[in-house]
C-alpha cells in the first residue's frame, strides 16, 4: 500500500511561470519530508525538505508547503526555469523511522 | 561528485550469470541502502544497513544478496536473474538512525536478458 502518492506524473510549465507539484501521504506518524529532483541516468539529489512542525520552509527559487490536516504538500517552483526539467520525487518518514517512503514522481518540463 | 559512488553505470546480464554491484559512500554516514526504481513506480527501499547490519529486508527474493564489509561499502550481489529484475538500482547512504534525507548515488542500470 502506497503511503506517499504523487498523483500526476507529468507537468508542463512556460519559462518564468510558477511550477507546482503536489504529494499527499496517508500516514499521520510522518514528521518530516523532502523533495528530491533527478535527471536522467543520475541518481536523485536532495533539493528541499521540512519538518512537521513548520508549514512552509523556503530555499531561493523553492518552497515547500505542507498541510498537516490533509497529509498534502507541494513544492512551488518560482520562476520555474528550464534547466529545472527533471523528475521530481516526494518522501517521508518518522524521524526516527528506518526509512522514507517515496512516491512515483513527477516529470517536469520546463518550456522555453 | 554525490559522495556515494556506484559501479558499474551500466550492466547486461544473462539470467544464469552471477554479477555484483558495488557502492561506495565517502560522507562517514553510518547507514547504507539499496533502493530499485523500476518504471511508474515508487522507489522501493530492498535493503538497510546500520552500523554495517542489516536492519531491512523488505521481502526481497533470495537472488538478491546484499553484503556490508563496512560502513561505507556496500554490495549487491546477483544471480538467477529474471527480466522483471531489470530497473535502475540505488545506492544511498544516511547519516541514520535518525534519518534526515539520504545522499543518493548515481546508480546502476540493471537489464536481465
Amino acid at each position: 500500500d502506497q503511503q506517499v502518492k504523487q498523483n500526476s506524473p507529468s507537468l508542463s510549465v512556460q519559462e518564468g511561470r510558477i511550477s507546482i507539484l503536489n504529494c499527499d501521504y496517508t500516514n499521520s506518524m510522518f514528521d518530516y519530508f523532502l523533495w528530491y529532483k533527478k535527471y536522467p541516468a543520475e541518481g536523485p539529489t536532495f533539493l528541499i525538505s521540512i519538518s512537521s512542525i513548520k508549514d512552509k520552509n523556503e530555499d531561493g527559487r523553492f518552497t515547500v508547503f505542507l498541510n498537516k490536516s490533509a497529509k498534502h504538500l507541494s513544492l512551488h517552483i518560482v520562476p520555474s526555469q528550464p534547466g529545472d526539467s527533471a523528475v521530481y520525487f516526494c518522501a517521508a518518514n518518522r524521524v526516527t523511522g528506518n526509512q522514507f517512503y517515496f512516491g512515483t514522481g513527477t516529470s517536469l518540463t520546463v518550456i522555453p | 561528485e554525490t559522495g556515494v559512488t556506484q559501479t558499474p553505470r551500466h550492466l547486461v546480464m544473462g539470467m544464469t550469470n552471477k554479477k555484483s554491484l558495488k557502492c561506495e559512500q565517502h560522507l562517514g554516514h553510518n547507514a547504507m541502502y539499496w533502493y530499485k526504481q523500476s518504471a511508474k513506480k515508487p522507489l522501493e527501499l530492498m535493503f538497510v544497513y546500520n552500523f554495517k547490519e542489516q536492519t531491512e529486508n523488505n521481502s526481497v527474493p533470495s537472488r538478491f544478496s546484499p553484503e556490508c564489509p563496512n560502513s561505507s561499502h556496500l554490495f549487491l550481489h546477483l544471480h538467477t536473474l529474471q527480466p522483471e529484475d531489470s530497473a535502475l538500482y540505488l545506492c544511498a547512504s544516511g547519516p541514520g538512525p535518525a534519518n534526515y534525507g539520504y545522499t543518493f548515488g548515481s546508480g546502476t542500470r540493471l537489464t536481465v536478458v
